[in-house]
Order: C-alpha cells, then structure tokens, then sequence
C-alpha cells in the first residue's frame, strides 16, 4: 500500500532561516503527492502537488518541493522562514482505492523570532 | 471559490447518543470524504464515497457509518457514541482527481 513517512514530528527554525520538512513515500505505482498545511483550529490547505509533470513543484506562500524518485522522497522547503509559517505540515500520497489519499502523521513547524 | 462547510466546528455529546455530522461542498464534487485527526496519528480515513448512493470503508470504519443521498452532502453518523471517538473531524471532496479541499473541522468531545 502507498504510504509516506514524515521524518520528525517538530521542527523549530528561526526567523528568515532555511525551512526543511522532510517526506519519504512508499510506491508500488508512480504516485501523485501533496503537501497540506493546517493552521491552528483549521481545516487542512493544499500548499503544492506533484502529479508526474515537473520534478521541482512550486506551491504558494514561496514552498516548493522537489520529487526525487532515486530517493522516495518529496521534501518540502521554504528559503527564508516567517512567523506566519508555523502551522501542522501534512505530506500525503495517492491510495489504492478511488481517489483517496494516505497522509503522513504531520510535523509541527514553529518559527522563532 | 472552493467551499467545503461542516455543520458544527464544536460538538459535545454523551456516551452512547446517536451523532450526526454534515458536510457539504458546493463545487459539484463526485468524490466525498470522513478523516479523523488525532495527536501524533495525522489523517486516518474512515469512509469515502465516489458518487451518490456509493461508499467505501476506509482504513477506520469501525463505529462509523455514513450516507450520501445528495451530490453535495455527505454525513458522518457515530451510531452509539463512545469516549474514544472524541476527536477532530474533517470532510473533503475531489473532483475525478486526487486534490482534495477540506472543510475546517469539527471538534467531538464525547463524555
């Protein structure tokens, strides 16, 4: 079954710094993969997608992750952190069945000043 | 603009009593979806359904059912609610596709 792994439930960078949250997944097929971000008391928000196109994807509020077949991974970043980044990251991967998605267990990222 | 919206955001219900919750999209979706979110377990899938009528135990079924009698709505039912189904609850729909757009939740404290 397709599932991903999100490496490291919290993640605390400074301000300004480099944000890396990290993705694995595990495929039988080539699969379609997303990062949702969820803000205190919210529902959960697609910030990008990979779906076979280009390697490198580019989501809103400057993330981008790079799908990287020889690794499994689908690593999430951000050049330079904000304080409104801190939120609940969720790397998910497409199910067996209908139109599912598996999600990983999330990573919380706080933001320092 | 998409629009997913879940009847209650806060719910506090007995142990045993029968719980609805509702979602409904407003973007013609055909495909419909129950999670529940717990600390430290992310997103477990608990029913989807694929068209009106039609739905598909996911990975947590247990305890739960559903019915989706209209396009646009799809309810969750807790059939006798207990302590350990207190949690977050959120719907999503997708369109024949993979990306998914979720309501914002409601929050279940079953005592």
């Amino acid at each position: 079954a397709q599932s991903v792994t999100q490496l490291g439930s919290h993640v605390s960078v400074s301000e300004g710094a480099l944000v890396l949250l990290r993705c694995n997944y595990s495929s039988s097929v080539p699969p379609y993969l997303f990062w949702y971000v969820q803000y205190p008391n919210q529902g959960l928000q697609l910030l990008l997608k990979y779906t076979s196109a280009a390697t490198l994807v580019k989501g809103i509020n400057g993330f981008e992750a790079e799908f990287k077949k020889s690794e499994t991974s689908f690593h999430l970043t951000k050049p330079s952190a904000h304080m409104s980044d801190a939120a609940e990251y969720f790397c998910a991967v497409s199910a067996d069945s209908g139109y599912a998605l598996n999600f990983g267990k999330g990573t919380s990222l706080l933001v320092t000043p | 603009d998409v629009k997913v919206t879940q009847s209650s955001r806060y719910l506090v219900k007995r142990t045993g009593e029968k719980v609805f919750l509702e979602c409904v999209q407003d973007m013609d979706h055909e495909n419909m979806f129950w999670y529940r979110q717990d600390p430290g377990l992310g997103l477990r899938l608990i029913y989807f359904s694929y068209d009106v009528k039609m739905k598909e135990k996911g990975d947590i079924p247990e305890g739960y059912s559903v019915s989706r009698e209209k396009k646009e709505r799809f309810s969750l039912i807790l059939e006798s609610a207990s302590t350990n189904q207190t949690s977050m609850y959120l719907c999503a729909s997708s369109p024949t596709a993979y990306e998914q757009y979720f309501g914002p939740g409601t929050r279940l404290t079953v005592t």
